[in-house]
Order: structure tokens, then sequence, then C-alpha cells
């Protein structure tokens, strides 16, 4: 069964702490993605990678750094926390354009 | 404007209805259209793809319009687990990135 797991499903965090988010995924996915959701917006992507090391930017990436050190893994990092940056994030994985699979979500709050 | 767009709802149904959502997108050269369903306090899942003569799978069908650049999703026969929020997707023009609707929320009233 496929299977994306993430570090924590909440997550309390104060103004301008690191904050590392993680991505597991079990199914040998090239794809890795890094969304963040908010009401009313849908889900917007800030980073995703296609290969270990390999990253690119999505559509919001400032503020944001990733690592992908090995396939199965991806991570987020919020290098100085900032209240707009709560939020649900979602991690996801797939091969190629085909379905992509996701993790329960984080939900994040940045006192 | 939204690359892709979708009434928030909420659609209130009553048990055993037809409901429809229409969704639609800018982009007129994107090839690929997904449906995926999202349950309160829970990730996405995919539904359905859409292909272009428009599929069927059991009470539901998605179609796709190119000419009107609009995707659509029928529901038949409603049952109360079908409540959730239908998310509508479109793959942008980089082979890897979706572009997310901010989807449409469905209650299914007894």
């Amino acid at each position: 069964d496929v299977k994306v797991t993430q570090s924590s499903r909440y997550l309390v965090k104060r103004t301008g702490e690191k904050v590392f988010l993680e991505c597991v995924q079990d199914m040998d996915h090239e794809n890795m993605f890094w969304y963040r959701q908010d009401p009313g917006l849908g889900l917007r992507l800030i980073y995703f990678s296609y290969d270990v090391k390999m990253k690119e930017k999505g559509d919001i990436p400032e503020g944001y750094s990733v690592s992908r050190e090995k396939k199965e893994r991806f991570s987020l990092i919020l290098e100085s926390a900032s209240t707009n940056q709560t939020s649900m994030y979602l991690c996801a994985s797939s091969v190629g354009t085909d379905t992509q699979y996701f993790g329960p979500g984080t939900r994040l709050t940045v006192l | 404007r939204k690359e892709v767009e979708q009434d928030p709802g909420p659609f209130n149904v009553p048990e055993g209805a037809t409901v429809a959502f229409n969704c639609t997108y800018s982009n007129s050269a994107s090839q690929s259209f997904f449906w995926y369903r999202q349950d309160c306090r829970k990730e996405p899942k995919l539904l359905m793809s859409v292909y272009s003569s428009g599929n069927e799978d059991g009470r539901f069908t998605a179609q796709l319009n190119r000419a009107s650049q609009y995707i659509s999703l029928l529901i038949r026969d409603s049952k109360l687990s079908d409540s959730a929020t239908y998310l509508c997707v479109v793959l942008g023009d980089s082979n890897y990135q979706l572009i997310w609707g901010a989807g449409t929320k469905l209650i299914i009233k007894p």
C-alpha cells in the first residue's frame, strides 16, 4: 500500500525559529513535492524535486528551502519562521505526471 | 484571473440527488486534468483523471470541454459519504507541476 508519512501532524513554533518538516515515501517515487494549503487559496507549490539532490522552485519558495539527500526523503525548512507561514503543509510524491500521493499534512502554527 | 477556478460552494444536496460542478482553466495548452477529493482534515486523494472523450467511474462522470476550457464532475445518486471538497487540478507548463483549484465543498444531507 502506498505510504507517505510526515514527521508531525501538529507543530507550534515561535517567530524566528528554524523549522524542519520531514516527509518520507516508501514507493520509490522520483518526484516529491511540498505544498501549503490555506482556506480559499487551494494548494500552492513551494518546492519540488524530481531526483535526489535536485530541487526546483514552485510558486511560493520565498522563506523556504528544501533538502533531498535520499530518494525517499524530502525535507522542508523554514529558516526563520514568521506568522504568515502558519498553514497546513502537505507533502506528495509521484511517478512522472501520474497520481500524486499525499501525506497526512502538518498543521504549523507560528506564534 | 486565477489559473484554475472553482465555485467554492458549499453545495447542499439531498441524498440520492445528482450534483454537478464545473471548473474553468486559463491555459489553453493544458493537456492533463484531474479531480481529487479531500475529506475534512485529510489529505487530497485522486478521484479520477479526465480524458478528452469523457470518462465514467461508477456514479462519477468527468468531462472535458476544451473549446470553453472547463471540466466538469457529475455525481449521480449521491451518498452521505460523498460529502467532501472536490479539487480540480490541471497540469501546468512544467511536466511536474499541477495547478490546483481552491475546491468545491459538497455536503450531502440525509
